[in-house]
């Protein structure tokens, strides 16, 4: 299995412009995870979603940021206008419905000057 | 507000020596908590535990969990360089929706040097 995929792995932009960024979760995973993780705030869980519909967006800071999945395969979170403060790692992490071993992408790192 | 708290923050050991992470919990609807290990890159599961005081294994870790004290233990015997990590304790509790998620806490920075 090839794992959660997430791309890009490094994205660099200025403030205002939009970023998008994407996840393919393993094949199978009904559970998809949205975290951003910092130095001064750790892990954070942003978004989640079961079978393809968001459950619980609580941990989206503003509406600058939104997040889809389509379909099982794919899932985008994307942040318009970008910010500085928005510099982090982004994780996307997949699931089993009956197993809450969560399994995570290798991240994006993003940097917004 | 679910609260996981790890302790301590950052550790530096010898080869050889022996450590315990620490991490405690006030969270509604306790399901599960888990341990991760995070090199420089992305979280690597090494434990879930569900029942209070039952010891997981594997190789030289163990966690074991304590419900009614609402906190967990990570050991690591005989560490290794390779253990260099920091160390992320989640707690799963299940939503409102029927569903979980997981918070985490900041994690402990372990350093072993040789």
């Amino acid at each position: 299995d090839a794992g959660v995929i997430q791309s890009p792995r490094h994205e660099v932009t200025e403030m205002g412009q939009e970023v998008t960024l994407r996840c393919k979760p393993i094949s199978g995973h009904d559970y998809l995870f949205w975290y951003r993780q910092t130095m001064m705030r750790g892990l954070e869980l942003l978004i989640y979603f079961n079978n393809n519909v968001p459950i619980d967006d609580s941990g989206m800071p503003e509406d600058r940021f939104s997040a889809k999945m389509p379909n099982a395969s794919f899932s985008t979170l994307k942040i318009q206008p970008s910010e500085p403060r928005d510099s982090a790692v982004y994780f996307c992490a997949s699931s089993f419905w009956e197993s809450e071993t969560q399994y995570f992408g290798p991240g994006t790192r993003l940097l917004v000057l | 507000e679910d609260k996981v708290v790890q302790s301590p923050l950052s550790l530096v050991v010898h080869e050889g020596d022996t450590v315990t992470l620490n991490c405690s919990y006030e969270v509604t609807n306790f399901r599960s908590l888990l341990w991760y290990k995070q090199e420089k890159k992305a979280p690597t599961f090494l434990f879930m535990l569900t029942s209070s005081g039952i010891e997981k294994k594997s190789g030289r870790l163990s966690s074991i969990l304590d419900k009614k004290e609402l906190s967990s233990i990570l050991n690591i015997t005989a560490t290794q360089t390779g253990d260099s990590a920091i160390y992320l304790c989640a707690v799963g509790t299940n939503s409102g929706a029927g569903s979980y998620q997981l918070t985490f806490g900041k994690g402990t920075k372990l350093s072993v040097i040789p």
